[in-house]
């Protein structure tokens, strides 16, 4: 089942924050967020487990709910590198499958 | 090698024609998956590998489509008699383990446009 990002396209000015949203109507078993620039392959940023886990790397991080149907990515005090389209996929028996995508715009 | 492979980076062919795709996993690897992504974000599975073996090729429209991956050889994925439908960008990834909760490393894509 294919997971549900919202929304579905965001513009920030630089400095500011942003949360891409994936969901699902079942419990997943693991969330993987990407980031792919246009032409280029998706970049992975990381991969959650378990239900309520946190983690994050500079001034990205991300969140998986409790019931594991809900995994958030937070974007704070954006850079133009930010800029991108942001995928989360779920995998399911090895296989990943993408959300639909969150096209992420920062401006100067 | 430590970066996926592929090539070659852009593919043209007319419609009914062959397309022949390559990918070099990183070297340890013993995953391989093949994506297809269309109208610049969807992406569908194809097929996966566990070395020389089919793991899952729930997504491979079989009629037209293989894929091999044979020992000391990069992996491969041929379209036969291609569809304008078929134009997109072909992504390979690559992983240590099968298992859920492991990185994918993606190889940069071969754009294939079905003329």
């Amino acid at each position: 089942q294919q997971p549900v990002q919202s929304p579905q396209a965001v513009i920030l000015r630089e400095g500011e924050d942003a949360v891409i949203n994936c969901s699902s109507s079942k419990a997943l078993y693991s969330v993987h967020w990407y980031r792919q620039k246009h032409g280029e392959a998706p970049v992975f940023l990381m991969i959650l487990l378990k239900g309520g886990e946190q983690k994050g790397h500079d001034k990205i991080s991300a969140s998986f709910n409790e019931k594991k149907q809900q995994s958030s990515l937070y974007l704070t005090a954006s850079q133009l590198s930010y800029s991108g389209t942001y995928f989360c996929g779920t995998d399911q028996g090895g296989k990943l499958i993408f959300g639909q995508g969150t096209e992420l715009s920062v401006k100067p | 090698g430590e970066e996926v492979a592929q090539t070659p980076k852009h593919l043209v062919r007319g419609e009914g024609q062959k397309a022949k795709l390559y990918c070099a996993p990183i070297k340890g690897h013993s995953y391989v998956f093949w994506y297809q992504q269309v109208l610049k974000n969807e992406f569908k599975f194809l097929i996966s590998f566990q070395n020389e073996n089919v793991f899952d090729e729930t997504g491979m429209p079989k009629e037209r489509f293989s894929a091999k991956c044979l020992p000391n050889s990069p992996c491969s994925l041929e379209i036969q008699a291609t569809k304008l439908e078929d134009s997109a960008v072909y992504f390979c990834a690559s992983s240590p383990r099968g298992d859920p909760g492991y990185e994918q490393y993606f190889g940069p894509g071969t754009r294939l446009t079905v003329t």
